[in-house]
């Protein structure tokens, strides 16, 4: 049964960058049609899809991070990780990362995309 | 970006009872709904796919219908175990967004 584990600083100083890692074990992280994502949780926000890499290391960003957000995918190692630069208290979050099914190679390819399973998440909190 | 809402936002039932949530997207986004529970202290489990389909191992008293802007996501006969929050989630284009949630407690 595939599963995913994060990993990573559980405490971030503002303006820093935010690096966490994800692994998954019992499947690889090469199998097709499937991305990998990150999703965030805050008491604010909610639940917010930060992106989602293939393989072959193309991504989809949400926008409103792409200007601060770096994925990028170790496959031998069966790894993705995110690294989300600038940090404020406003990124103070439990992040997951997921399997993200995708229809195609390309996400916004006509067909559905999920989320399934998830990692147990890690809280990440922004503070001096 | 889509927004995703939900209502109730919480609401209160017993064990057997059948519950209905409501999800409406602020566009039409065809059947490209998700549904999740989540418990307290743990990650989001899919329940719904494509506004209908049941994940693997999910319980049958699980079901969405739906298409266009709303949505909806019922429990046939209320367990214990169903005790939680329930998100939509809108795949039809990216950004993915999710609902703000309701929660279903005793």
């Amino acid at each position: 049964q595939l599963q995913l584990q994060e990993s990573g600083p559980g405490l971030v100083r503002p303006s820093e960058t935010l690096s966490l890692t994800c692994t998954v074990s019992s499947g690889s992280i090469s199998s097709s049609p499937y991305y990998w994502g990150w999703i965030r949780q805050s008491p604010g926000k909610g639940l917010e899809w930060i992106g989602s890499i293939y393989y072959s290391g193309r991504t989809y960003y949400n926008p409103s991070l792409k200007s601060r957000l770096t994925i990028s995918v170790d496959t031998p190692k069966d790894q993705f990780s995110l690294d989300l630069s600038s940090v404020t208290a406003a990124d103070t979050a439990v992040y997951y990362c997921a399997r993200h099914k995708a229809p195609s190679s390309a996400i916004t390819a006509v067909g559905q995309n999920w989320f399934d399973p998830w990692g147990q998440g890690t809280l990440v909190t922004v503070s001096s | 970006d889509i927004q995703m809402t939900q209502s109730p936002s919480s609401l209160s039932a017993s064990v057997g009872d059948r519950v209905t949530i409501t999800c409406r997207a602020s566009q039409s986004i065809s059947t490209y709904v998700n549904w999740f529970q989540q418990k307290p202290g743990t990650a989001p489990k899919l329940l719904i796919f494509g506004a209908s389909s049941l994940q693997s191992g999910v319980p049958s008293r699980f079901s969405g219908r739906g298409s266009g802007t709303d949505f909806t996501l019922t429990i046939s006969s209320l367990q214990p175990e169903d005790f939680a929050t329930y998100y939509c989630q809108q795949s039809y284009n990216t950004p993915f967004t999710f609902g703000p949630g309701t929660k279903v407690d005793i």
